[in-house]
């Protein structure tokens, strides 16, 4: 079955804790993307992948990592987390920037 | 930048047709995509416009003006499943930049 999936669905954290979301796509898909979704804010990009060893920055970059060194894999890295990182992240993938396929979504809370 | 708007909430009856407009300015144009986003879901996709005109599948259709910045996301014979947010988003180049999303509820 074509999925991308992200690790944890749920985590609840501290303040400067480093943490890792996990991203994985079957579909090989050469574009991947981190969003978060914040209420009255909607869906904004914080970091995207043309292909492997290729990232750039999105919109909300601050204070987030990302590496792509296999096609299939696109993680988030919050190396200093912070409560205005609390949020709802999600992975997405697509061919060539068309139609993106996204993850279930990555309850994030810091505390 | 990228500047993308779109109506908060929109309310409609079962059965009947309802257009969401979006309006977008960006620093370029590669296409413009509709998600429908359910409650607690993540988004999945409902269309993508790069040339002026309108693409129709099944109940839904989305239309694309360029030289206006502007698209709509035609829904037909509403059903109360379709109660949903729907998502508007541009992509400049490489980015994508998504709307706030526009809330519909569809009512008996």
């Amino acid at each position: 079955e074509a999925q991308v999936t992200q690790n944890p669905r749920y985590l609840i954290t501290v303040t400067g804790k480093k943490l890792t979301v996990t991203c994985s796509q079957n579909m090989n898909h050469e574009y991947m993307s981190w969003y978060r979704q914040d209420p009255g804010l909607g869906l904004r990009q914080i970091y995207y992948s043309m292909n492997v060893e290729v990232t750039d920055k999105g919109d909300v970059p601050e204070g987030y990592k990302v590496s792509r060194k296999e096609k299939r894999n696109f993680p988030l890295i919050l190396e200093s987390p912070s409560p205005n990182q609390t949020s709802l992240y999600f992975c997405a993938s697509s061919a060539r920037g068309y139609e993106q396929y996204f993850g279930p979504g990555t309850r994030l809370t810091v505390t | 930048g990228q500047n993308i708007d779109q109506p908060t909430e929109m309310t409609a009856t079962e059965g009947a047709i309802v257009q969401i407009n979006c309006t977008y300015q960006t620093s370029g144009f590669n296409g413009l995509f509709w998600y429908q986003q359910h409650a607690g879901e993540a988004p999945t996709f409902l269309s993508y416009n790069v040339l002026d005109g309108l693409e129709e599948k099944g109940r839904f259709s989305s239309f694309l003006s360029r030289s206006k910045g502007y698209s709509y996301l035609l829904l037909k014979e509403l059903q109360m499943k379709d109660s949903a947010s729907y998502l508007c988003a541009a992509r400049p180049y490489q980015k994508v930049t998504f709307g706030t999303g526009t809330k519909l509820q569809v009512i008996p």
